[in-house]
């Protein structure tokens, strides 16, 4: 069973628009840890944050936000007025204690902003 | 801070062939992962270490690929003999530990031929 879930495929929104990129994990650890990254066309996976479960404050860093919703096994990703060099793949992963700290990446999200 | 190092950064072989990357993760950490990247898809875990021992191998095709990781510090991935469908990206990634972020490299993109 797929254990994060990126139904987005593909998006393309036109620069300074908002965009939500959303994640749905399934786990039945107690404690666990979501995770995005971003995967520009350089193919390196950069770190955009670290949620453990039992923290669900959302986060706001400048453009991104981030929405914790346990009680939707949710874990969604929002850019704020998009800019082109946010094109990239953005993966959703999920890791838990009972397995070793192992990374389960989705399928990812391909966003394109248009100038 | 250094981040995670690995090489080559490309390689084309024929099938058949063996070929091996290596990778030097972050000073400190314990946890290093071997994913596989396969064009539109997300990584896939092959194998990961805590310190020089192995935690899951699971998903490993045990019969073509292997890993080391001597010492507990850099570790190098194996594919002998290789196939068309192994052409992917090879991403090596370490972490603190459990709950802590990992940290990728750059990648390997192999082309199988």
């Amino acid at each position: 069973a797929q254990k994060v879930t990126q139904a987005q495929t593909e998006i393309s929104v036109v620069e300074k628009e908002d965009v939500t990129l959303d994640c749905v994990y399934e786990t039945r650890d107690t404690t666990y840890y979501l995770f995005w990254y971003k995967q520009p066309p350089s193919g390196e996976l950069v770190f955009l944050i670290r949620r453990n479960s039992f923290d669900e404050q959302n986060e706001i860093s400048g453009r991104y936000s981030w929405n914790f919703q346990k009680s939707t096994s949710s874990f969604n990703f929002t850019i704020t007025a998009s800019q082109v060099v946010d094109s990239a793949v953005y993966f959703c992963a999920l890791s838990e204690q009972n397995t070793g700290n192992q990374f389960y990446f989705g399928t990812g999200t391909s966003l394109t902003v248009i100038p | 801070e250094a981040g995670v190092a690995q090489s080559p950064r490309y390689k084309i072989i024929e099938k058949r062939q063996s070929v091996a990357f290596w990778c030097n993760p972050i000073s400190g950490h314990a946890t290093l992962y071997w994913y596989q990247q396969i064009l539109g898809q997300g990584p896939k875990l092959l194998i990961q270490f805590q310190n020089n021992g192995v935690v899951d191998d699971s998903q490993l095709p045990k019969d073509r690929f292997s890993a080391e990781r001597l010492k507990g510090v850099d570790s190098t991935l194996k594919i002998q003999p290789a196939k068309l469908e192994d052409s992917a990206v090879y991403l090596c990634a370490s972490s603190l530990g459990l709950g802590g972020e990992a940290f990728f490299g750059q990648g390997t993109r192999l082309t199988v031929v």
